[in-house]
């Protein structure tokens, strides 16, 4: 059964640092693995997703990297702002194609 | 603007009530999702539909029920049946299938007086 691991679950850094956050997955057979950003009581905000035959997907200051091999995917952050503090999560498909969830982690940059 | 919504933002329940949580959206999406987020767990599947008039269990579907009678609407009833539903509620939507982007609401919060 897929499980999809988030760690460190909280991360604080000083504005304008580069970040990585961190998603690992069991099984590496996946469609695809999703990126979202959750503020603090709201829904969550698509933010990449990367196809099971790409490397990475870049957005403006956001780059999602894959590597399905080693069941592992990143999220680096340039430059971070404090409207970057928000809650991160991940996601990839299981084979009913339904979403299995990390926990997330909760990012905080401090002006 | 397009975009999925959900009433209300807080909800109450007494003990033996059922509540129902609305979701409605206008993007013409075929597929729909309801979701149950507790504080340091990911997000588990509580039903979903990929067609009107049809609809599938989640992971947690106990306690819950769903209708999916119109394209745009997708209610879900938390019943007396489900006895610990204090939890924050996101509905989601996507456009086909699972290599298309998922969009969310804005969350119903759900607490037991």
């Amino acid at each position: 059964k897929q499980e999809v691991t988030q760690i460190p679950a909280a991360l604080s850094v000083p504005e304008g640092e580069n970040l990585v956050l961190n998603c690992s997955f069991t099984d590496s057979a996946i469609y695809n693995l999703q990126w979202f950003r959750q503020d603090p009581g709201k829904g969550l905000t698509s933010l990449l997703l990367i196809q099971s035959s790409q490397r990475e997907q870049t957005s403006g200051r956001l780059n999602a990297s894959l590597d399905k091999s080693s069941g592992r995917s990143t999220l680096y952050i340039a430059a971070s702002q404090p409207g970057d503090s928000a809650t991160y999560l991940c996601a990839v498909p299981d084979s009913n194609y339904q979403l299995i969830w990390g926990a997330g982690t909760k990012l905080i940059i401090k002006p | 603007d397009g975009g999925i919504t959900q009433s209300p933002k807080y909800l109450f329940r007494k003990e033996g009530q059922n509540v129902t949580l609305s979701c409605e959206q206008n993007l013409n999406h075929d597929a729909m999702y309801w979701y149950r987020q507790d504080p340091g767990q990911g997000l588990r599947l509580i039903y979903y539909s990929q067609i009107v008039n049809d609809f599938q269990k989640g992971d947690i579907a106990e306690g819950y029920s769903v209708s999916r009678e119109k394209k745009e609407s997708f209610p879900l009833t938390v019943t007396s049946a489900q006895k610990n539903p204090t939890a924050f509620y996101l509905c989601a939507s996507r456009i086909g299938g699972t290599n298309e982007k998922l969009f969310f609401g804005s969350g119903t919060q759900l607490s037991v007086l």
